[in-house]
């Protein structure tokens, strides 16, 4: 079994619709919670970072963590073709830079 | 700010042959790191340099690979020799320390082993 499960996709939603991004993971000790966005041919970057367990919300994105099903989830509301992309859920024990597990990628794409 | 550059962005080489991948990390970083990231995989950590000396290499293979950060700025990460399944995309990140705050990527550098 994988630290960390992510759904390959790819997913496909028309423009302006509700996207949910999930990731599972075997480790009860991760603390530290991310989602990067890697656009094609382009280093990933940190788009979302939760300490613990609970909810974050920026702008049109908004990230959940729950510690007691090993379920993290990413929204994207109102989405837009400019969010077409591969999303990377990550976790560590340690901190937010240091021995971070990266989970596959889920590949996104944004119809107009 | 300039981001973390890296070089060289493709290469192409023969199995068995060698080839090195350069990075500079953004200014005042002082840890440095090197991921492989598979087609269709997430990245995968093979080397953390805290400014010049090694935190964690663990998962680099040291057999075929090596890396060093000299005066704790630029990196370089060299193959030799070359396999098959080496060829992937090799991320230079850097942070400005292990501890808090987020990785910064480069572009990577994709390699094709024929």
């Amino acid at each position: 079994q994988k630290e960390v499960e992510q759904d390959p996709g790819p997913l496909s939603v028309p423009e302006g619709a509700i996207v949910s991004l999930n990731c599972t993971y075997s480790n009860s000790a991760f603390q530290y919670f991310m989602w990067y966005r890697q656009y094609s041919r382009k280093g990933p970057e940190l788009l979302m970072y939760t300490y613990s367990s609970g909810n974050k919300e920026d702008g049109r994105f908004t990230a959940q963590v729950d510690k007691s099903s090993k379920y993290i989830s990413l929204f994207i509301r109102d989405s837009q073709p400019s969010d077409s992309a591969t999303y990377l859920c990550a976790m560590s024990l340690y901190s937010s830079a240091s021995k971070i597990i990266f989970g596959s990628g889920t590949r996104l794409s944004i119809r107009p | 700010e300039a981001g973390v550059a890296q070089s060289p962005r493709y290469k192409i080489i023969e199995k068995r042959q060698s080839v090195a991948f350069w990075c500079n990390p953004i200014s005042g970083h002082a840890t440095l790191y090197w991921y492989q990231q598979i087609l269709g995989q997430g990245p995968k950590l093979l080397i953390q340099f805290q400014n010049n000396g090694v935190v964690d290499d663990s998962q680099l293979p040291k057999d075929r690979f090596s890396a060093e950060r000299l005066k704790g700025v630029d990196s370089t990460l060299k193959i030799q020799p070359a396999k098959l399944e080496d060829s992937a995309v090799y991320l230079c990140a850097s942070s400005f320390d292990r501890n808090t705050g987020e990785l910064f990527f480069g572009e990577g550098s994709r390699l094709t082993v024929l």
